[in-house]
């Protein structure tokens, strides 16, 4: 059973950078499924930030496209996230979640981390 | 981009009664390869999202049957026919065909 699982600093500060890391466990990163961050501020609905591939073929929300960077260590079987430049409004729940791909079930995230709370302040 | 838009935003039902959520899209969600890809995901409170169908109405092994979705092109639906205690919770639908967005959510409470 793949599981995720998010880490990272609870807190940044504004202007910094937030950077987070997704451990994937149960299962290889290698394979077809693209691992996504979506995130969650107070109240508001869910945001897509954008997915990476095994490969490190990566697609952006446009609007986070200027800020945003996602990497893959598949030695360590992680995915990461660094959004730069970081105001109150990034403040979330950050998630990672995968897309298993192919015909099947793929276009949706069958699975998701427990997520992880971000507060951007000083 | 692509604008998902729930109705009704929140959802008193009856336990045993029947609910449905609507989810319009701005655009259509064909794909050029001929899916659809709509998607409904449950999030109960202080949990992460859980999906319970893709693909408009295929439902994810594990969902109960009372959980069906329908629709076509900009239009879609999430119904369940009969509201559980365990059924409390946030719904959202998603769409892969442009990017990803989401609807704004549904709450379903217990009336």
């Amino acid at each position: 059973q793949v599981q995720l699982q998010e880490w990272g600093p609870g807190l940044v500060e504004p202007s910094g950078t937030l950077s987070l890391t997704c451990v994937v466990s149960g299962g290889s990163i290698s394979t077809i499924n693209w691992w996504s961050w979506v995130r969650q501020p107070p109240g508001k609905r869910l945001e897509w930030i954008g997915e990476i591939y095994h490969t490190g073929s990566t697609n952006y929300n446009p609007s986070f496209k200027s800020r945003v960077t996602m990497s893959v260590d598949q030695s360590k079987n992680q995915v990461s996230l660094k959004l730069n430049s970081v105001t109150a409004a990034d403040t979330a729940v950050y998630y990672c979640a995968r897309d298993p791909g192919g015909t099947y079930m793929g276009g949706s995230f069958d699975i998701w981390g427990q997520g992880t709370m971000v507060t951007v302040s000083s | 981009d692509i604008v998902l838009t729930q109705t009704p935003l929140s959802s008193p039902v009856t336990l045993g009664q029947p609910a449905s959520i609507s989810c319009r899209s701005s655009q259509s969600l064909v794909h050029s390869d001929g899916n659809t890809y709509l998607s409904w995901l449950q999030q109960r409170p202080g949990q992460p999202p859980r999906l319970l169908i893709y693909k408009i109405s295929h439902r994810v092994s594990g969902v109960p049957d009372r959980f069906s979705g329908s629709g076509a092109g900009t239009d879609f639906t999430l119904k369940i026919s009969r509201v559980e205690a365990e059924d409390v919770a946030v719904y959202y639908c998603m769409q892969a065909t442009h990017q990803r967005t989401f609807g704004q959510g549904t709450k379903v409470e217990i009336k």
